[in-house]
């Protein structure tokens, strides 16, 4: 199936810093989730994106869907050690057999310094 | 607050043991989903359903069967059990068929030995 491509796949950041991650496709999406998975738990939700061009926060987390319909970006401010997990992008591509289906990159682990 | 449920967080099995996944969803969601997830390979679709009784393969069904008799329940079955389906287990729904949030549960930690 699809493939989202996810970078980067680790981060090691001081607590306080600024953290983007980003991921693209070869083809268009019509829906960008982005999702936080802690070890040995499922991932939650944490923003859904449904237009080109959307930019839409939760708290400190920040995310956009890019205006070519390839694209999501996450951002999280200010960061602090419960950031720490696997970040995941997931999207529903715009056509073909796989529109129905949720793709998933292969998650960012971020891990934050005190 | 949407909440996906599974019957268990973890479990140990022997090889050839029938094993069944349940998992319930209280939002009255359309659809819901059976992944596995393992390092290195990410989350992989296992089965869905667009409805109770209705069952569609996803990616990797082979060695998996699914039961949906109730809209807010959806089953996994491990027909016989072997080493290589040790994984973590996911559900997930969402309340329409495209487009639309998908919601996970807390997965199940599934070793066969």
């Amino acid at each position: 199936g699809q493939q989202l491509n996810q970078s980067p796949q680790s981060m090691f950041i001081q607590e306080g810093e600024d953290v983007s991650m980003n991921c693209t496709s070869s083809s268009i999406f019509n829906t960008w989730l982005w999702y936080k998975q802690d070890p040995g738990e499922g991932p939650v939700l944490l923003i859904a994106l449904y237009k080109a061009g959307e930019l839409t926060s939760n708290g400190r987390l920040t995310a956009q869907f890019g205006i070519t319909r390839k694209d999501s970006f996450l951002n999280i401010s200010a960061s602090i050690p419960s950031d720490v997990g696997i970040y995941f992008c997931a999207g529903f591509p715009s056509s073909g057999a796989g529109s129905y289906q949720l793709t998933f990159g292969k998650g960012t682990k971020l891990s934050v310094i005190p | 607050d949407v909440k996906v449920t599974q019957s268990s967080r973890y479990l140990v099995k022997r090889t050839g043991e029938k094993v069944f996944l349940e998992c319930v969803q209280d939002m009255d969601h359309e659809n819901m989903f059976w992944y596995r997830q393992d390092p290195g390979l990410g989350l992989r679709l296992i089965y869905f359903s667009y409805d109770v009784k209705m069952k569609e393969k996803g990616d990797i069904p082979e060695g998996y069967s699914v039961s949906r008799e109730k809209k807010e329940r959806f089953s996994l079955i491990l027909e016989s059990a072997s080493t290589n389906q040790t994984s973590m287990y996911l559900c997930a729904s969402t309340l329409t068929k495209v487009g639309s949030e998908q919601y996970f549960g807390p997965g199940t930690r599934l070793t066969v030995t």
